[in-house]
């Protein structure tokens, strides 16, 4: 089945700054990545997502970039906000049939204001 | 967009006793989805509830442990069985989006906590 890996597990950055929160998945059946983002207690919301024929997607300050050769997927957020700070997951799935997305492990986002 | 209704949104329960989960969705749909989220950890698919047929369980999951029903398109329970601590996490149920749309939508969330 898919695996999902993400890092960094926790990263915190100065209001303004850029980060980044990078991805790899295992399954070259997977063709759908989306970003979850997930303040505390409460459920994933989506934020950005992407497709296997598109090697980059933006949308304001947040980008989502995808390499399909190398499995691997990145997210983008400019200039950095604190209400930005939340638990940031990306996903895997097929975009036919089950469509149950793998999630990878999380990122935990500071932005220090 | 789907619109979810999942409750309860948190309960306390003693060891050995079961809860039942449940969702409404706001639209029929073939397939609905149950996850798992142990604190400060990532979602885990539990299986997936098709509607008239078995629930499909992932590796670590078993039918005992974790009855599913469905008996209609907008509707499926998720029990937790003879719970123990380590059960103590929070069950999310989640559909996919339909047609073109791959956007996956989420209940709120049923945050359980066995003492």
């Amino acid at each position: 089945g898919e695996n999902v890996e993400q890092h960094p597990s926790t990263l915190s950055v100065q209001e303004g700054d850029s980060a980044v929160i990078k991805c790899t998945y295992s399954d070259s059946a997977s063709n759908y990545f989306p970003w979850y983002k997930q303040e505390l207690g409460k459920r994933p919301q989506l934020i950005i997502d992407i497709r296997s024929n598109v090697g980059e997607k933006k949308d304001q300050r947040i980008a989502v970039t995808l390499n399909k050769t190398a499995k691997h997927f990145s997210l983008h957020i400019t200039e950095t906000q604190p209400e930005d700070s939340a638990v940031y997951f990306c996903a895997a799935s097929p975009d036919t049939g089950r469509r149950a997305l793998t999630f990878g492990s999380g990122t935990r986002l500071q932005v220090q204001p | 967009s789907a619109v979810i209704s999942q409750k309860p949104s948190r309960d306390i329960c003693q060891r050995g006793t079961s809860l039942t989960i449940q969702c409404q969705v706001d639209s029929q749909v073939t397939m609905m989805f149950w996850y798992r989220q142990q604190p400060g950890q990532s979602l885990t698919l539990i299986a997936t509830a098709n509607q008239g047929s078995e629930a499909t369980y992932e590796s670590g999951f078993v039918i005992d442990k974790f009855p599913i029903s469905r008996p209609n398109l907008t509707f499926s329970t998720l029990t937790v069985s003879n719970m123990s601590p380590e059960d103590s996490s929070i069950y999310l149920c989640s559909v996919p989006g339909g047609g073109s749309n791959t956007e996956a939508f989420f209940g709120q969330g049923t945050r359980l906590t066995v003492v």
